[in-house]
């Protein structure tokens, strides 16, 4: 397998903008994370799906962020309007359980808010 | 919220030194796993151990031990003989919902 494939890599954009993050997880990993990390607050978990299902969304900081996972092999995550404070590493991440075996992580997208 | 704490935050060596990198964790379960990642410059989280709270042995791969201990709900990393790859941002990890540390930034110079 790939591993977990995540597009863009680097997204710049400008305030104001509708930004959407793109995550193919690892084929027949039941459970999908999304994390932002920053300097400022490290790696937090955003929101987190199980067989496609959203079970924890409250790490979502504000209703400016929504995520979506339509089938087992994608999932996205969307920021509209986004804002410089947005600017930060999205990864997303898969597994086959809910922790008892190990998240593999995409190599992440850098979003940059102007 | 259960907590990763990760106090150093950053630990700085020369080549060839030992270190050590804590971790203490908090949790209500009764049985949990524990997982340490590497975050080279290149940025990507690469996973490096896992271990379940039923086993507390110690455990050796190369340069690198872990040390898990329940009493104290602490698991340490240790590498031997530190090189230059190994500077990277490391991170400690519980379930299970990975919940991650701040990580320790690990400088290793030549």
């Amino acid at each position: 397998d790939a591993g977990v494939i995540q597009s863009p890599r680097h997204e710049v954009t400008e305030m104001g903008q509708e930004v959407t993050l793109r995550c193919k997880p690892i084929s027949g990993h039941d459970y999908l994370f999304w994390y932002r990390q920053t300097m400022m607050r490290g790696l937090e978990l955003l929101i987190y799906f199980n067989n496609n299902v959203p079970i924890d969304d409250s790490g979502m900081p504000e209703d400016r962020f929504s995520a979506k996972m339509p089938n087992a092999s994608f999932s996205t995550l969307k920021i509209q309007p986004s804002e410089p404070r947005d600017s930060a590493v999205y990864f997303c991440a898969s597994s086959r359980d809910r922790g008892a075996t190990e998240a593999f992580f995409g190599q992440g997208t850098r979003l940059t808010v102007v | 919220a259960q907590k990763v704490t990760q106090a150093q935050t950053e630990i700085s060596v020369v080549e060839k030194e030992d270190v050590t990198l804590d971790c203490v964790y908090e949790t209500r379960d009764t049985t949990y796993y524990l997982f340490w990642y590497k975050q080279p410059p290149s940025g990507e989280l690469v996973f490096l151990i896992r271990r379940n709270s039923f086993d507390e042995q110690n455990e050796i791969s190369g340069r690198y031990s872990w040390n898990f201990q329940k009493s104290t709900s602490s698991f340490n990393f240790t590498i031997t003989a530190s090189q230059v790859v190994d500077s990277a941002v490391y991170f400690c990890a519980r379930s299970y919902i990975p919940t991650f540390g701040r990580g320790t930034s690990l400088i290793v110079h030549p």
